[in-house]
């Protein structure tokens, strides 16, 4: 089975922190991604990576950067937290053959600032 | 910009019944399929993928793919209080770093009643 996994489920931070969130996955995808889930929004992707060192903004980069220094971790970072951050932050992961690859989640972290 | 679309529900459907779950999607040459289970607080589950026309059976889940009139659907059957949950639908996106993106749904969610 695919792991994915996120280092925290529940954190908290003060406005102005620098906040990492970690995701590690186990089946040697490729692809990584980022995405933050609020109630009546769905899923929106903040990064994405295709590779080790290689990133992509997706739909809501404003406020985040993300490092990806091995091809089993993606790191997620809030550069200086603000309370519109507070919100259910996902990874996924998937190979990168084009077509059919579906995407497997971490459970997820569930930030709050305050 | 490729879309997905679906009901936000909530579907309501009594213990035994078959839930019917509906998704639309924009581009046409959409080739594969997916559909994710959430429960509430937790992250997106794959339940089924679909890559062809007509239906593919798993359990009691059941997926029908009709490419001409772009919607897939997902029909649960013997509907269980344990499948009460929020539904997505995703199809591939853009493409973008030579990687597929998922387009998600916002969900649908399903009530089972006792």
């Amino acid at each position: 089975d695919v792991k994915v996994t996120q280092s925290s489920r529940y954190l908290v931070k003060r406005t102005g922190e620098k906040v990492f969130l970690e995701c590690v996955q186990d089946m040697d995808h490729e692809n990584m991604f980022w995405y933050r889930q609020d109630p009546g929004l769905g899923l929106r992707l903040i990064y994405f990576s295709y590779d080790v060192k290689m990133k992509e903004k997706g739909d809501i980069p404003e406020g985040y950067s993300v490092s990806r220094e091995k091809k089993e971790r993606f790191s997620l970072i809030l550069e200086s937290a603000s309370t519109n951050q507070t919100s259910m932050y996902l990874c996924a992961s998937s190979f990168r053959l084009m077509g059919n690859q579906p995407q497997h989640f971490g459970d997820g972290t569930r930030l709050s600032i305050l | 910009q490729k879309e997905v679309e679906q009901n936000s529900g909530p579907l309501s459907v009594p213990e035994g019944a078959i839930a019917s779950l509906n998704c639309t999607y924009s581009d046409r040459g959409s080739q594969s399929f997916f559909w994710y289970r959430q429960y509430s607080g937790k992250s997106p589950e794959l339940i089924m993928s679909i890559y062809s026309n007509g239906d593919k059976e798993d359990g009691r889940f059941t997926a029908q793919l009709n490419k001409a009139s772009q919607y897939v659907s997902l029909l649960i059957r013997d509907s269980q209080p344990s499948d009460s949950a929020t539904y997505l639908c995703a199809v591939p996106g853009d493409t973008q770093g030579g990687s597929e993106k998922l387009v998600f749904g916002k969900g649908t969610k399903l009530t089972v009643n006792p």
